[in-house]
């Protein structure tokens, strides 16, 4: 089955930097890439994703990149503010007749004022 | 459009206990994914149901764990003789029927307490 690194666990970034989040996959069939922000003892909330027809997306500040010969896939956040700090989860799916979701680890980024 | 709705929010259970977890998905679609997530971890996904059917349970411990999805009804997640490891938050996804992939969308989450 599918097999989602994540790094880092953690990052601490400085109000106003950029801040990179890498993913690994394991299963070249897969073909969606979503990524989730989850605030303390809330629900994961989708914040971009990417398909496998292309190679990056981006929405404001936030973009996200795909390699697809390498396997991997990266968040990128520009100009970070203290509300991005939360958990960021990493996903893919897509070689499965329900395409459920692959998460990586999550990396918690804190965002210092 | 409400969104995937799930309750109870906050479940607690003594040990040996059974917690069922509720989950309705959006309006309009009829494709319900269960996840769990242990503290400090990500989530692992569990169970994929459509209306009446079980897609697949890869994911779901062998014993203890059911699921449903009926046809009339939320999609409902069943633990029986609750441990302490069950302790997790339980989130339930549903994606609609345009396209092969579809974006998910998760509820609220149970967490589940097991004292």
């Amino acid at each position: 089955g599918e097999n989602v690194e994540q790094h880092p666990s953690t990052l601490s970034v400085q109000e106003g930097d950029s801040a990179v989040i890498k993913c690994t996959y394991s299963d070249s069939a897969s073909n969606y890439f979503p990524w989730y922000k989850q605030e303390l003892g809330k629900r994961p909330q989708l914040i971009i994703d990417i398909r496998s027809n292309v190679g990056e997306k981006k929405d404001q500040r936030i973009a996200v990149t795909l390699n697809k010969t390498a396997k991997h896939f990266s968040l990128h956040i520009t100009e970070t503010q203290p509300e991005d700090s939360a958990v960021y989860f990493c996903a893919a799916s897509g070689n499965n007749a329900g395409n459920m979701l692959t998460f990586g680890g999550g990396t918690r980024l804190m965002v210092k004022p | 459009n409400a969104g995937v709705m799930q309750n109870p929010r906050h479940l607690v259970r003594r040990r040996g206990q059974e917690a069922r977890l509720r989950c309705s998905p959006m309006k309009g679609h009829s494709h319900v994914y269960w996840y769990r997530q242990l503290p400090e971890e990500g989530l692992k996904f569990m169970v994929y149901l459509q209306k009446e059917n079980i897609i697949d349970e890869s994911g779901m411990p062998k014993e203890r764990f059911s699921a449903e999805f009926p046809k009339e009804g939320p999609s409902i997640l069943r633990i029986q003789q609750v441990v302490r490891g069950d302790s997790a938050a339980y989130f339930c996804a549903s994606s609609g029927n345009r396209g092969r992939l579809q974006y998910e969308f998760f509820g609220p989450g149970t967490r589940l307490t097991v004292l």
